[in-house]
Formats: structure tokens, sequence, C-alpha cells
């Protein structure tokens, strides 16, 4: 099956640093990923969606300006978390589709633990 | 806009009975319905989708869901429980017209207990 992989897995960084995560899609070409953030205990919800070529659809709510998203390549989508904060802590999971899935299928990867000292 | 609501953050089950996790979703448009399971410090896994065709619904693990648009609803069963189904289980509705990929919309979760 489709495998999607996220580096780092986990990342512990200081407040006002920038941590950028990588999510690869490792055999299939991933016309659009999808970022996604996760709280302790508690559901998913969608950041942004990122065609690849093209700039980033970002959910309401959700800065732009501190979570950059670029997808420069048809497996390759970077997320960077600018200026954390101790708030930002968080999981982070992407996912990535292809033309051949349903609509809203999607392969999800394992996720990376930020924690923002 | 949709939504999703799982009733029920936690349920509890002896190993061998039914599982019975609730997904009641809000839609203007024909939805397509996933669940999908999660364990501790990992990414979702696919258990089951429903894309427009049956309404009934098989998936891995011996799980399945029944689609019923007059309860909007796509509760997951599986007929007898096993240790390892415990997990975080979501679902989630995509509701997207416009055409290409769609992100999800998911429920909060439900908590599965497997009793020994």
């Amino acid at each position: 099956g489709a495998v999607v992989s996220q580096h780092p897995s986990r990342v512990i960084c200081k407040s006002g640093t920038s941590v950028k995560i990588e999510c690869r899609s490792l055999d299939f070409q991933a016309t659009t990923m999808f970022w996604y953030r996760q709280f302790p205990k508690q559901s998913l919800m969608l950041m942004a969606t990122s065609n690849e070529g093209s700039k980033a659809t970002y959910e309401q709510g959700v800065e732009k300006d501190k979570f950059l998203i670029n997808h420069a390549s048809l497996t390759l989508s970077t997320l960077t978390v600018t200026s954390a904060h101790p708030e930002d802590s968080s999981f982070y999971i992407c996912s990535a589709s292809d033309p051949g899935l349903s609509r809203g299928e999607q392969y999800f990867g394992p996720g990376t633990r930020l924690t923002v000292t | 806009a949709q939504s999703v609501t799982q009733l029920g953050s936690h349920v509890s089950v002896s190993e061998g009975a039914l599982v019975l996790l609730r997904c009641n979703y809000s839609s203007s448009v024909p939805p397509y319905l996933f669940w999908y399971v999660q364990y501790p410090n990992q990414g979702l896994q696919l258990l089951l989708k429903y894309t427009s065709a049956a309404t009934l619904v098989k998936g891995i693990n011996g799980f399945e869901a029944e689609f019923k648009k007059s309860e909007t609803s796509f509760h997951l069963t599986k007929p007898s429980a096993h240790m390892s189904d415990a997990a975080e289980y979501f679902c989630a509705v995509s509701a997207y017209s416009g055409g290409g990929a769609d992100g999800l919309t998911f429920g909060k979760g439900t908590h599965l207990i497997i009793q020994p």
C-alpha cells in the first residue's frame, strides 16, 4: 500500500525558534497534501491543503505566516512552524492524495510530535 | 459546511462482545464517509469508506459500517471484539463538491476499551 513518511517523528525546540517538518509520499505521486493538527486526546483539525507547485490553502483561523507550507514536488511537502511558542506544541499529521483515490480519501503519515519549551 | 458527531468519547466492551461506535454527520452535499483507527502515537489507518456505492461497507479487521441517509448516520460495528481492537476511532466526512482532493472533517474520536 501507499506509504507516507514524516520527519522528524519528534522534535523539541525552544520558544522563538522555527522548526520544519517534512512529509513525503514514498511510492506514489501526491498531487495534493494536507496538514492536520491534533491536540492531546482530541480530534484532528485540518490546517491547510497544498497542491504541488501552488500556494497552500489555509483553513479559517490558521495563521499562514506562522505555519508556512511548501509543496515543491510531487513527493514532498514541508510545514515550517515559525517563531514557535508553547501553545504550538501539538501532534502534526500530514496526508497525501493522488488522482486515483476517491474524493476525500488520503494516506496519512505517522505524525510529528512538536514540543516547544 | 459539514460536521461529524461521535457519540461517546469512551466505549468499553468485553472481549468477544459486539462493538458499536456511533457516528452522525451533517452535510449539505452527498457525503463520502470514512472510519479511521489510531493507535497511540501513530498516524491514522483507514478501516473503511463509503463513497456512494453500497450502503453496507465492509472494512479491514472484521469491521463494517452502514450508511443511513435518513438517519444521517454511519455507525461502525464489529461482531466480536478482540483485545487488539483497543484504540482511538475517528469518523470523518468529505463533503466538498468542487472537484479535486478534499480535506476531511473529523469527529472528536471514540476511545475503545476492551475488557478481558
